[in-house]
């Protein structure tokens, strides 16, 4: 049901930049703020970018949001192997009554 | 420290209802600061927004879920609940209950989760 599109992979070096999408409609990141998650196997998602481009206490730097139009993206820079994990986007969708809308996710790869 | 518990049967027959409570502790639902979520993740999958509901007893629900869907909070308790009836496989996932400043603002922290198993 998601109605948020992500890259279904992306992947880098150590070091290296890596970008991911996540593409929506006006009635969500059009008219909403984004939130990232990062999730490791077997383990709960956790809150990496809230707001388009916050960071909640912890999350460091090198992690950064931005959103445009219908669009956000979540920049990793200088990419750990620890970094290896799915992403989500998320937004509130204005649409019907209101729901909670994820993205697709995105397996980053640290090659 | 905020932490979020799941708790409930991890295998539930097709046509029953799913029950999941989720206690909170290190912060007072009745603060009126946050709303409370649930979310849900079927094996190999990505994650979907079930409910939220807030201290007073406002609820928000995933229109296609609503017409099962039950959330409740139980303040003397500090938790809040769900209840999703009628169940098929199609429900089996990991169940997660999270806590989120506002309708539009992130879920954190998150509790660990709690598998759930729709089987005969």
């Amino acid at each position: 049901q998601s109605v948020l599109t992500q890259p279904p992979s992306a992947s880098g070096t150590p070091g290296q930049r890596v970008t991911i999408s996540c593409s929506g409609r006006g009635s969500n990141i059009g008219s909403n703020t984004v939130n990232w998650y990062q999730q490791f196997p077997g383990a709960a998602p956790k809150l990496l970018i809230y707001s388009d481009n916050e960071r909640p206490s912890g999350v460091p730097d090198r992690f950064s949001g931005s959103r445009s139009g219908t669009s956000a993206s979540l920049a990793i820079s200088g990419l750990q192997s620890d970094d290896e994990a799915d992403y989500y986007c998320a937004a509130w969708d204005d649409s019907l009554n209101g729901l909670y809308v994820f993205g697709t996710g995105t397996k980053v790869t640290v090659l | 420290q905020v932490l979020l518990q799941e708790s409930g049967p991890g295998l539930v027959k097709p046509s029953e209802t799913l029950s999941l409570t989720c206690g909170v502790s290190g912060d007072s639902i009745i603060s009126g600061t946050y709303y409370w979520g649930w979310i849900r993740q079927p094996p190999g999958k990505g994650l979907e927004w079930i409910a939220t509901i807030y201290y007073s007893g406002s609820t928000y629900y995933n229109p296609s879920l609503k017409s099962r869907l039950t959330i409740s909070v139980d303040t003397s308790n500090n938790e809040f609940s769900l209840r999703l009836s009628s169940v098929t496989a199609a429900d089996t996932a990991v169940y997660y209950c999270a806590r989120q400043r506002g309708l539009r603002r992130g879920l954190d922290p998150w509790g660990q989760g709690a598998l759930v198993t729709v089987s005969s």
